[in-house]
């Protein structure tokens, strides 16, 4: 995961926004995805943006790109306790490659 | 529509004894994947399939892992010899490009090696 990279942690109240914030190194990127991960299950998709896009917006969910700084970023608004989960952020790279490319995720606790 | 279904979910072994684990992913989907997370971790991809042919295959450790995808649909993994340090979890996942390769995982199967 050394090229894309998260904090690893992330505390916040219930009610409040929550940014989850990733840096991705190749500017090749085609497709920036969040997963979600809560303890016991699988990697669940959240939502994707394609790199032509700076924004994209699903229900209490905002991604925003910026492609100049390689810099990407989910903002959750309402935290729930339901959202306290690790989050990961992913990056495919051109080409006829479907490697992602994962960060290490970041740990997102929301307290009542 | 159904997802990616895994199986067993949990599995603890002995070490040195053989684990299999199963994949049936989301139909129509050609290309499937094995991926495994250890704690902590991100995914690392294991393999990679079209279809039935894997394209992927560099980070599979050869001497004790193996896959299969023999019709192109389900696939299964295996693991023989477990050693301790293959105590992780085994996602399997699948994509299309009718889909826009969007990647889709299972649940995932979590091995204890003892």
């Amino acid at each position: 995961g050394e090229d894309v990279e998260q904090s690893l942690f992330l505390s916040v109240r219930e009610g409040d926004s929550s940014v989850i914030n990733c840096t991705y190194t190749d500017s090749s990127s085609t497709y920036l995805y969040w997963y979600k991960q809560e303890p016991g299950a699988g990697l669940q998709l959240l939502t994707y943006i394609f790199s032509n896009m700076d924004m994209k917006q699903d229900q209490r969910l905002t991604v925003l790109l910026n492609k100049k700084d390689k810099h990407l970023s989910l903002r959750i608004a309402d935290t729930q306790t339901g959202d306290s989960a690790i989050y990961f952020c992913a990056e495919r790279r051109g080409g006829n490659n479907r490697k992602l490319i994962w960060g290490l995720g970041t740990s997102l606790a929301v307290n009542p | 529509e159904a997802g990616v279904v895994q199986s067993p979910r949990y599995k603890i072994i002995e070490k040195k004894q053989p684990v299999a684990f199963w994949c049936n992913p989301i139909s129509g989907h050609n290309t499937l994947y094995w991926y495994r997370q250890n704690l902590g971790q991100g995914p690392e991809l294991l393999i990679r399939y079209e279809n039935e042919e894997a394209v992927d295959d560099s980070q599979l450790p050869k001497d004790r892992f193996s896959a299969e995808r023999l019709k192109g649909v389900d696939s299964t993994l295996k693991i023989q010899p477990a050693e301790l340090g293959d105590s992780a979890v085994y996602l399997c996942a699948s994509s299309s490009a009718a889909a826009g390769n969007t990647i889709y995982f299972g649940e995932g199967s979590w091995l204890t090696v003892v």
